[in-house]
């Protein structure tokens, strides 16, 4: 099945840097990969997500890019703000399978 | 945000007890899934639906059971609680494979 490395686990960054968290997956068959954030007590929340058909996507301050030939893809925050201070999850799923999600990234912008 | 509702929210059980979690949809989405996060782990499938009195294994379905007779509702059962077990609970849906999944609130269990 499929298996997802993210890095890295934790990520401190300044108020208005941009932050850049990674994650690799084993199977090449996979083609959806979702990024959630979550805040502390609360569950994973969908951001953005991009497909195996496009190599970037963005929404306003947040990217994310895809290599399928290296088959590892990436979340591009930038102009952090202190409300970006959350746990990142990055995840992989080929069609028909289930998700597999990576350990996670904890985030924290220091104002 | 997606109107998925989980009941408890937070539990404390014994080692050895029953219990079942409850996940509640009012989106009318065919999947159905249980995750179970745990530090280091991530997040990972415990049972999905794919509608209703059709349940299937995930990657960690050992000591689980799960039932779906209503399209909205799915629960997740822990015949006999070990603390192994004590994680947080998500469910989620989505309305095919191919289609995004999202998460409801969690629920928090502790097997002493």
């Amino acid at each position: 099945g499929e298996n997802v490395e993210q890095h890295p686990s934790t990520l401190s960054v300044q108020e208005g840097d941009s932050a850049v968290i990674k994650c690799t997956y084993s199977d090449s068959a996979s083609n959806y990969f979702p990024w959630y954030k979550q805040e502390l007590g609360k569950g994973p929340q969908l951001i953005i997500d991009i497909r195996s058909n496009v190599g970037e996507k963005k929404d306003q301050r947040i990217a994310v890019t895809l290599n399928k030939t290296a088959k590892h893809f990436s979340l591009h925050i930038t102009e952090t703000q202190p409300e970006d201070s959350a746990v990142y999850f990055c995840a992989a799923r080929e069609h028909n399978n289930d998700m597999r999600f990576g350990a996670g990234t904890r985030l924290t912008v220091k104002p | 945000d997606a109107g998925i509702t989980q009941s408890p929210r937070h539990k404390v059980t014994e080692t050895g007890t029953p219990v079942t979690l409850r996940c509640h949809q009012t989106e009318n989405h065919r999947y159905m899934y249980w995750y179970r996060q745990d530090p280091g782990h991530g997040l990972r499938l415990i049972h999905y639906s794919y509608g209703v009195k059709d349940t299937d294994k995930g990657e960690v379905s050992d000591g689980y059971s799960v039932s779906r007779s209503k399209t909205e509702d799915f629960l997740l059962t822990l015949e006999s609680a070990t603390s192994s077990q004590t994680s947080v609970y998500f469910c989620a849906i989505s309305e095919g494979t191919a289609n995004t999944i999202y998460f409801g609130e969690g629920s928090w269990l502790t097997v002493v």
